[in-house]
């Protein structure tokens, strides 16, 4: 079974803070990982997706991955109450590039 | 917007009856997928289709059925509704155009209670 785990949360930050938000994964062979945001009664969408270890810088969002740690973070600064929703991760196994495979989600409340 | 729709939006039925949710999509995308999002659970896969009359399980797949003979609609059938198919249904596409390779585009949603 390929899993994708996540701390559920919530976690909360302060308006202006980092959030920060951990995802790890357990097939090896994954080679690329998303992070979809979801408010509330609304559908996912894509805000970072990266291939190659390292970190990823997008605006406010920055995805760092390490696939020999198997472990895959997003990294939102300057936090707004904006950004308050669940954080979805998603890896890609190697095996199946059809089908990606979700984490449980964290939810993240930013406090103002 | 990836012009995916989803119907119906709500619908409560009892148990033992049978159910339709119905995906359309408008930009003849080739792969579509079905979802179901539980708390705790995240989003598991039901099913999926890569092509017209082209389909394949996906982790959740027992109780469900999937048809897909035009390729802007994939229907998924609960034959007999269980209470332990309440959930947020989502379909989505696979995005060709979009910033990620496999990047997911995902319909509204469809809130269905079994009681």
């Amino acid at each position: 079974q390929k899993e994708v785990e996540q701390n559920s949360g919530p976690l909360s930050v302060p308006e202006g803070a980092i959030a920060s938000l951990n995802c790890t994964y357990s097939d090896r062979g994954s080679q690329s990982f998303f992070w979809y945001r979801q408010y509330s009664g609304k559908s996912p969408e894509l805000i970072m997706f990266i291939y190659s270890n390292g970190d990823k810088e997008d605006g406010r969002f920055t995805a760092q991955l390490n696939k020999a740690s198997q472990y895959v973070s997003l990294l939102i600064r300057d936090s707004q109450p904006s950004d308050s929703a669940t954080y979805l991760c998603a890896g890609l196994p190697k095996t199946s590039y059809d089908k990606v495979i979700f984490g449980p989600g964290t939810s993240l409340s930013v406090i103002p | 917007d990836a012009g995916i729709t989803q119907s119906p939006r709500h619908k409560v039925t009892e148990t033992g009856t049978p159910v339709t949710l119905r995906c359309h999509q408008t930009e003849n995308h080739r792969y579509m997928y079905w979802y179901r999002q539980d708390p705790g659970h995240g989003l598991r896969l039901i099913h999926y289709s890569y092509g017209v009359k082209d389909t394949d399980k996906g982790e959740v797949s027992d109780g469900y059925s999937v048809s897909r003979s035009k390729t802007e609609d994939f229907l998924l059938t609960l034959e007999s509704a269980t209470s332990s198919q309440t959930s947020v249904y989502f379909c989505a596409i696979k995005g060709t155009s979009g910033r990620a390779y496999n990047e997911q585009f995902f319909g509204p949603g469809t809130r269905l209670t079994v009681l």
